[in-house]
């Protein structure tokens, strides 16, 4: 099974700020990853796929990046409706796993 | 409207039986992949298991911790998906999600997504 690590677990972030999340598998995943915000109390909302390829309606400050084991999810300027946690998954070989999340939290 | 109902879920003791649905509206149920997806109080997601579509002969897939012990059907005619968990254990208490899945083809593989989800329904295994 490939692990999924994100780090940091709790990033905090000033509103319009930048923000930087990491996501590593321990093997190889290609570019067969997505990424997905999840807000308390609510279903995950589908943010990215194929590493950096946005979901219909996500804004731009959205974008991901990375192959092979390294990604990364970044928020240009974060807004007041950014803070949650963000998921990383893996689907290489069509057997997927999630990151255990990055909670963005306001500074 | 695009949406996906699940329903079914309650409490449940160790070892017994529950099925849940999960109804489609607003799309082409038949042409879409689908997937299960459960979250353990204050924990993380875990992919549980996929139906494919018609187009891919229904084939199913699981993970490790539910192989064997859960099982995916669907039945297109009622714009539905199911998810028949067998011998449940305490830890398989969760909400369980269902979502629909786009796939396609890359210049390198294929992309894949769970890009609607439903509002999840509530699994409890205790005694």
């Amino acid at each position: 099974e490939i692990v999924m690590t994100q780090s940091p677990a709790t990033l905090s972030v000033s509103p319009g700020e930048r923000a930087t999340l990491s996501c590593r598998a321990s093997q190889s995943v290609s570019s067969n990853l997505a990424w997905y915000q999840q807000k308390p109390g609510q279903a995950p909302r589908f943010l990215i796929y194929d590493a950096s390829t946005r979901a219909t309606g996500i804004p731009a400050r959205f974008s991901g990046s990375g192959s092979g084991t390294e990604f990364t999810l970044t928020i240009s300027s974060l807004q007041s409706e950014d803070f949650a946690v963000y998921y990383c998954q893996q689907y290489n070989k069509w057997l997927a796993t999630f990151g255990p999340g990055t909670k963005v939290v306001i500074k | 409207e695009v949406q996906l109902v699940e329903s079914g879920g309650g409490l449940v003791q160790p070892g017994r039986s529950l099925r849940l649905s999960c109804a489609a509206s607003g799309f082409s149920f038949s042409d879409y992949y689908m997937d299960w997806v459960r979250q353990a109080p204050g924990k993380g997601l875990e992919w549980v298991g996929r139906s494919r579509n018609k187009a891919n002969t229904y084939t199913t897939e699981y993970a490790a911790s539910v192989k064997g012990r859960f099982s995916i059907s669907r039945d297109d005619s009622k714009n539905s998906m199911y998810l028949q968990m067998k011998s449940l254990k305490i830890e398989d208490t969760a909400v369980y999600y269902c979502a629909r899945v786009i796939v396609g083809a890359t210049r390198d593989g294929y992309y894949y997504g769970m890009d609607v989800w439903g509002q999840g329904t509530t699994v409890i295994v205790s005694s």
